[in-house]
């Protein structure tokens, strides 16, 4: 399998700009989170779909972060409009639920810097 | 409030030495606690998993032990090698929904 495939893989955009980030999870995952990484918060998640549902986006930081999964090999995280505090790298993840005891699978991540 | 804390200070050790991170957790009662390797520039790895009812868990030179009184993992790599510097994340999933929380993890370094 191809794993987690991300795009774009880097990003320069202005403030104000809208930045969309794509991501096509493994074949048969039927879990989808996306991640932000920052030096200073660490692995924050943001949001997860559940068979292309979802579930928990109570970590989505505000209005300007939306996210959707049309199908299940399709995902997509908008931010409209971007600030320069969005500046971060953005991984998306995928899982098989199993019972107890998911094991995630990460994308290289989306680097991106506002300006 | 619910924490998961990794020592934030890098760790740095001696080629051939045994490496131990902690992961302390708060107000969490996990069914199982993972471990994640991250190199620079790339997504996090999968190594380890162990489960509440499991006081510990070896994979080659990796031992992960579970202690659920203490609300600790720790995090151990035996005859450590330069190859091994990365950074380690632990993860569990509080709610038992498939919702996975990181830790900030801890850098390590392995020098020759």
């Amino acid at each position: 399998d191809a794993g987690v495939i991300q795009s774009p893989r880097h990003e320069v955009t202005e403030m104000g700009q809208e930045v969309t980030l794509r991501c096509k999870p493994i074949s048969g995952h039927d879990y989808l989170f996306w991640y932000r990484q920052t030096m200073m918060r660490g692995l924050e998640l943001l949001i997860y779909f559940n068979n292309n549902v979802p579930i928990d986006d109570s970590g989505m930081p505000e209005d300007r972060f939306s996210a959707k999964m049309p199908n299940a090999s399709f995902s997509t995280l908008k931010i409209q409009p971007s600030e320069p505090r969005d500046s971060a790298v953005y991984f998306c993840a995928s899982s098989l639920s199993r019972g107890s005891g998911n094991t995630i699978y990460f994308g290289e991540g989306s680097w991106l810097t506002v300006v | 409030s619910q924490k998961i804390e990794q020592n934030s200070e890098a760790l740095n050790i001696q080629e051939g030495k045994t490496a131990t991170l902690t992961c302390n957790y708060t107000n969490y009662s996990p069914a199982y606690l993972q471990w994640y390797r991250q190199d620079p520039g790339r997504g996090p790895v999968f190594l380890l998993l162990i489960r509440e009812n499991e006081k510990e868990k070896r994979k080659e030179r990796l031992k992960v032990t579970f202690d659920t009184t203490l609300k600790q993992s720790l995090f151990h790599i035996t005859a450590s090698q330069p190859a091994d510097s990365a950074t380690y994340l632990c993860a569990l999933d509080g709610s038992n929904t498939g919702k996975l929380i990181f830790g900030q993890g801890t850098t390590l370094q392995v020098k020759p």
